[in-house]
């Protein structure tokens, strides 16, 4: 069974530009997570998707941020325009349901400069 | 070892060993409790979950102990090997609205020496 994957792994652009980030949950996966750490910071949460619908945008730090999952498959996290302070790494995880272990991908390691 | 500021605790045991990680968690209404190990370059991966109405749960060289009176957590490696060499993280779900929801601790670095 393939795990969640995230692309790009890595990427660096300047302030004020735009970048999408990508997640394919488990196949079969309602639940879909995004999280983020930032530099010296814990994993916070940012949102959680039940299928194409959002859950829980508590996380979302502003409207720079917009999330979307069309169909219910992946999902992707768009920044615009991206700020130095967004800068640090970007999990998405996704589970059966609410309250089953959530596995995570890799994440994608963003740098704004 | 509890988080602090900005400066992951810290743990180092010898080949053999067994190792206790802890967590001290924030909701009492948290229900479902996770651990979590992370290598460098990787996500967080699954090791072992508990929910609230257990207070012990064993799985392969590792057990957690959910201590909901002081809001604890523990995990404890038999046989703490080379490759347990991580970051180990604490998660909480609080349940209601947010169900889902994962709140992490900071972490605690495990150095395991051969």
């Amino acid at each position: 069974e393939a795990g969640v994957t995230q692309f790009p792994s890595h990427s660096v652009i300047e302030k004020g530009q735009t970048v999408t980030l990508r997640c394919d949950p488990i196949s079969g996966h309602d639940n879909l997570y995004w999280y983020r750490r930032v530099m010296g910071k814990e994993i916070k949460f940012l949102l959680h998707f039940v299928k194409e619908s959002k859950q829980d945008e508590s996380g979302m730090p502003n409207n720079r941020f917009l999330a979307e999952r069309t169909g219910g498959t992946y999902s992707t996290l768009k920044v615009q325009p991206a700020e130095l302070e967004d800068s640090g790494v970007y999990f998405c995880a996704s589970s059966q349901q609410p309250n089953q272990p959530q596995h995570f991908g890799d994440g994608t390691r963003l740098s704004i400069l | 070892g509890e988080s602090v500021g900005l400066h992951l605790p810290t743990l180092s045991v010898q080949e053999g060993d067994n190792s206790i990680i802890n967590c001290a968690y924030s909701n009492s209404a948290s229900d479902y409790f996770i651990w979590y190990k992370q290598e460098s370059g990787k996500g967080p991966q699954f090791i072992i979950d508990i929910r609230s109405n257990m207070d012990k749960r064993q799985g392969q060289r590792v057990t957690v102990l959910l201590n909901k009176t002081v809001k604890h957590l523990s995990l404890q490696i038999a046989a703490t090997q080379p490759g347990d060499s991580a970051v180990y993280f604490c998660a909480e779900n609080s349940g209601g609205t947010s169900y889902g929801k994962l709140t992490f601790g900071q972490g605690t670095i495990l150095t395991v020496h051969p």
